[in-house]
């Protein structure tokens, strides 16, 4: 899987829109762009993934870059319980072998009242 | 999204006994479960791929006689921390693929906190 790099924190005031970036650069042409977030002591939580196309759902929404070497999640309207680590994680999607997620270090996403 | 449950959330156990951590997918089935080990302040990190009916496949490092690893059927895995220690104690979660998804989605459980003392 494709290596993605993210800033290690960041901060978004209470009610403002987060953007996280990341890049994966060396991603191939099969490769999904998935995201994750983990709260403190819980198990991931998936948020969203996309392929070529910018994406959209209750959560938040997924600009990929046209070259798809980098890559933004947006939350429109943070909230304090958005608080976590997010993670970008690439990966090949098919029917056959084991396609795991390999996590990186993520970003400490702080939302600030 | 789909929903993926381990059991139990939090267990302790004396140095030298086995504990068994089941994953459950609850509305779906899943051929391809995922086991991690979690660390305070550390990231994810992927100890072995359960298949359906065949054996596991384990990750650089991890034991596999210490981490029995069963996936018996479409909705269940287990892991079996055998003659456990003090440093197996870690945050353990399960994972399963949604092959209904574009993508196949990988969900989640809620973890489970091991405490060996």
């Amino acid at each position: 899987d494709a290596k993605t790099t993210q800033p290690t924190s960041m901060d978004c005031a209470e009610g403002r829109a987060a953007n996280l970036p990341c890049n994966h650069s060396t991603i191939s042409g099969n490769e999904y762009v998935y995201w994750y977030r983990q709260i403190h002591s819980q198990g991931p939580q998936y948020i969203i993934h996309g392929l070529k196309n910018n994406e959209t759902n209750e959560m938040a929404s997924l600009i990929i870059t046209e070259d798809r070497k980098s890559s933004t999640l947006i939350l429109p309207h943070a909230t304090l319980r958005d608080t976590a680590v997010y993670y970008c994680i690439v990966r090949f999607s098919t029917n056959f072998g084991n396609e795991k997620l390999t996590f990186g270090t993520g970003t400490r996403l702080t939302i600030i009242p | 999204g789909a929903v993926v449950s381990q059991h139990p959330s939090w267990v302790i156990c004396k140095s030298g006994t086995s504990v068994k951590i089941e994953c459950r997918s609850l509305d779906f089935q899943a051929t391809t479960m995922f086991w991690y080990r979690q660390f305070p302040k550390q990231s994810l990190m992927l100890m072995a791929t359960s298949n359906e009916g065949s054996k596991a496949t384990y990750e650089q490092g991890v034991e596999k006689d210490k981490f029995l690893i069963n996936h018996a059927s479409l909705t269940l895995s287990t892991l079996t921390v055998t003659s456990a220690h003090p440093e197996d104690s870690s945050f353990y979660i399960c994972s399963a693929r949604d092959r209904r998804t574009i993508g196949n989605t990988i969900y989640f459980g809620e973890g489970s906190w091991l405490t060996v003392v």
